[in-house]
């Protein structure tokens, strides 16, 4: 079954304990992508890749890493999370086109909800 | 900066009406314009996909259409349905300097009565 997987989906923490949240996908897709959702602000792009070892930042970067260097595979790294990263995060991927855009319909993860005491 | 707007933020109607979910962006260099359901809790399901090439799209019920010129999309639902309750959320990606990135709108929260 096609699919984006995340792991884990529901993670409480304290400030400033590294984490890492993996996101893996079976459809060969060349675009990953990370947002989070937060009530009131909407869904906000945090990092994305156009292929392996290529990664840019989206609209909200700060205080995130991310590394890709397989191709199904885009974890997210908060190395000193805080308070407000507290959100749902998702994970997506799509095929890439020749120009670099994003080719065809994202596919999202289940999400994670991490809580940042 | 590249933004999306979805009006109204939330819609009420009765079961079978026919209804329009709005979404306006302000950057006219799409590459596609996608939109999503999310119900509460829960991921985001793909609806309908538009190329930037193209002016509608078609789902059972759904109809999607695009008007780049004027920075337009709109969600048609066809006789809905209790079950269509849901959030609908558009997204736009882009290419040149900007491919990769994706905006997404805040979302239209849509209630259906029985």
């Amino acid at each position: 079954e096609a699919q984006v997987t995340q792991n884990p989906r529901y993670l409480i923490t304290v400030t400033g304990k590294k984490l890492t949240v993996t996101c893996s996908q079976n459809m060969n897709h060349e675009y990953m992508s990370w947002y989070r959702q937060d009530p009131g602000l909407g869904l906000r792009q945090i990092y994305y890749s156009m292929n392996v070892e290529v990664t840019d930042k989206g609209d909200v970067p700060e205080g995130y890493k991310v590394s890709r260097k397989e191709k199904r595979n885009f974890p997210l790294i908060l190395e000193s999370p805080s308070p407000n990263q507290t959100s749902l995060y998702f994970c997506a991927s799509s095929l890439a086109g020749t120009s670099g855009g994003v080719l065809n319909e994202q596919f999202f993860g289940p999400g994670t909800r991490l809580t940042v005491l | 900066k590249q933004e999306v707007t979805q009006i109204p933020a939330a819609l009420s109607v009765p079961e079978g009406e026919n209804l329009v979910l709005n979404c306006s962006f302000t950057d006219s260099a799409i590459y596609n314009l996608q939109w999503f359901r999310q119900d509460p809790g829960k991921g985001l399901t793909s609806l309908l996909l538009i190329q930037s090439s193209q002016r509608e799209q078609t789902s059972g019920r759904l109809n999607a259409s695009l008007d780049k010129s004027s920075g337009r999309s709109t969600l048609y639902i066809a006789a809905s349905q209790p079950g269509d309750s849901a959030t609908y959320l558009c997204a736009v990606t882009y290419y040149n300097t900007n491919a990769g990135k994706s905006t997404f709108g805040d979302g239209t929260t849509l209630t259906v009565k029985p």
